[in-house]
């Protein structure tokens, strides 16, 4: 029974095109986030949300949108892909916010999207 | 700027010890993970240190030394599906991740 899950584990696409990843955990956490990947490995936060509530929002193009229309979902949308997209889009969540307890992070698989 | 350093890759031998060492210089220090990250798969958790010493977990280690900004991952008994991105990773004043680029381990038989 996969902890979290997202879909799709591939997406290859062309520039300008919208897209979305779903993002979904069974482990009953209260905290889910996006995470970038480039290809120099360097994990990155993008956005965190407690409860159904955005919590970290750091600095990245107005042209992601993270959506949860429940705490065991966390979706992003990106509109008008550009090239410097591509990259492997990671959700993860912990049992605590940020500050609280360990804060272990479980991850999904990984979204790998490409941007030709 | 905040920062953390780990080398790029390390070659290993099946049954040897090796140990990945992680360097940090963060705005404050709340705790420091170690995360494997076999290719194409997710990271997946191996240990928390917030204070000083040697957490042992089975053939895995983590030392931590927050005076000189210094941790390392201590593998035994090395097995071939030990070959994976090793991650660094340091909880700052902020209760923020900030994430190493990863050491690359490779096992030869």
């Amino acid at each position: 029974d996969t902890a979290v899950s997202q879909t799709p584990k591939y997406l290859v696409t062309q520039m300008g095109n919208d897209k979305s990843i779903k993002c979904e955990q069974n482990l009953g956490h209260d905290t889910m986030y996006w995470y970038k990947q480039d290809s120099k490995k360097f994990l990155k936060i993008m956005f965190s949300y407690n409860n159904k509530e955005l919590i970290i929002n750091e600095t990245v193009p107005n042209r992601f949108s993270p959506k949860s229309p429940d705490k065991a979902h966390l979706n992003l949308h990106i509109n008008s892909l550009e090239l410097g997209d591509s990259a492997v889009y990671f959700c993860a969540s912990s049992k605590n916010v940020v500050g609280q307890g360990t804060g272990e992070l479980f991850f999904g698989e990984g979204s790998r999207l490409t941007v030709l | 700027g905040q920062n953390i350093d780990q080398p790029t890759e390390m070659t290993a031998t099946e049954g040897a010890i090796v140990q990945i060492n992680c360097t940090y210089q963060t705005s404050g220090f709340n705790g420091l993970f170690w995360y494997q990250q076999h290719a194409g798969e997710a990271p997946t958790f191996l240990s928390y240190n917030v204070l000083d010493g040697l957490e042992e977990k089975g053939r895995f280690s983590s030392f931590l030394s927050r005076s000189k900004g210094y941790s390392y991952l201590l593998l035994k008994e090395l097995q071939m599906k030990d070959s994976a991105s090793y991650l660094c990773a340091v909880k700052d004043s902020n209760y923020q991740l900030i994430w190493g680029a990863g050491t690359k381990l490779i096992i030869k038989p």
